[in-house]
């Protein structure tokens, strides 16, 4: 499967843990963008990376949330200190430049109890 | 108000209808997308267009870039064609996607 994947597709936690996701783009696919769904809405930019460079966050990413791409592969997103506002589909895609469409993940489920 | 506005929320039709599904957005855009999401979440883009009309299979797609306007239609509708059809904008010195809260579809038999 050469498409974006994202591990774990779920995680339930306690509030208070730190969670970890991680996202493999579409290979060669230099810009790796998070979002974040909750239930009924549509999704909302965290943020973008360019290859490692990440050159754009979202106010709606606190000091708790940090992301990372260091070798311009994958990429981790990781929240601290989970809150159950966190609780949301947490989706990853990738694009070859910024001119083309954007590939999506299955996403990765957070429940925080 | 949301930058991007979506009509209807939610939508019924019966096999074979011609579905319309509309979009304003409030920002300058340099394009915009047409994803579908299923239930599950899985996400697949349909168009991405940033003038005129696109067209791929059943479904077609249009923008009017004056008006801040975009359609996506779907003639013949199918069950298959339930989902959650979501309208994205990428505004303009900027490379992040901004949603609609989405359109949903069920098409009965």
């Amino acid at each position: 499967d050469t498409g974006v994947s994202q591990n774990p597709r779920h995680k339930i936690t306690k509030r208070g843990q730190n969670v970890t996701f991680r996202c493999d783009p579409i290979s060669e696919h230099n810009r790796l963008y998070w979002y974040r769904q909750t239930l009924g809405q549509g999704p909302e930019f965290l943020t973008y990376f360019q290859n490692e460079a990440q050159l754009e966050k979202s106010r709606l990413l606190s000091d708790r949330f940090s992301a990372e791409r260091p070798k311009g592969s994958f990429s981790t997103l990781e929240i601290q200190r989970t809150e159950q506002g966190d609780s949301a589909m947490y989706l990853c895609a990738s694009s070859a430049n910024r001119d083309n469409e954007q590939f999506f993940g299955p996403g990765t489920r957070l429940t925080v109890l | 108000k949301n930058e991007v506005e979506q009509s209807p929320q939610n939508l019924t039709a019966q096999e074979g209808e011609f579905i319309t599904i509309n979009c304003s957005y409030s920002v300058g855009i340099s394009a915009l997308h047409w994803l579908q999401q299923h239930p599950g979440g899985g996400i697949v883009s349909l168009f991405m267009l940033s003038s005129g009309k696109k067209k791929h299979g059943r479904l077609i797609a249009t923008i009017n870039i004056q008006e801040k306007h975009s359609s996506l239609h779907i003639t013949a509708s199918h069950p298959r064609d339930s989902a959650v059809y979501i309208c994205a904008v990428r505004s303009t010195g900027t490379d992040k996607l901004i949603f609609g809260t989405g359109t949903r579809l069920q098409v009965f038999p």
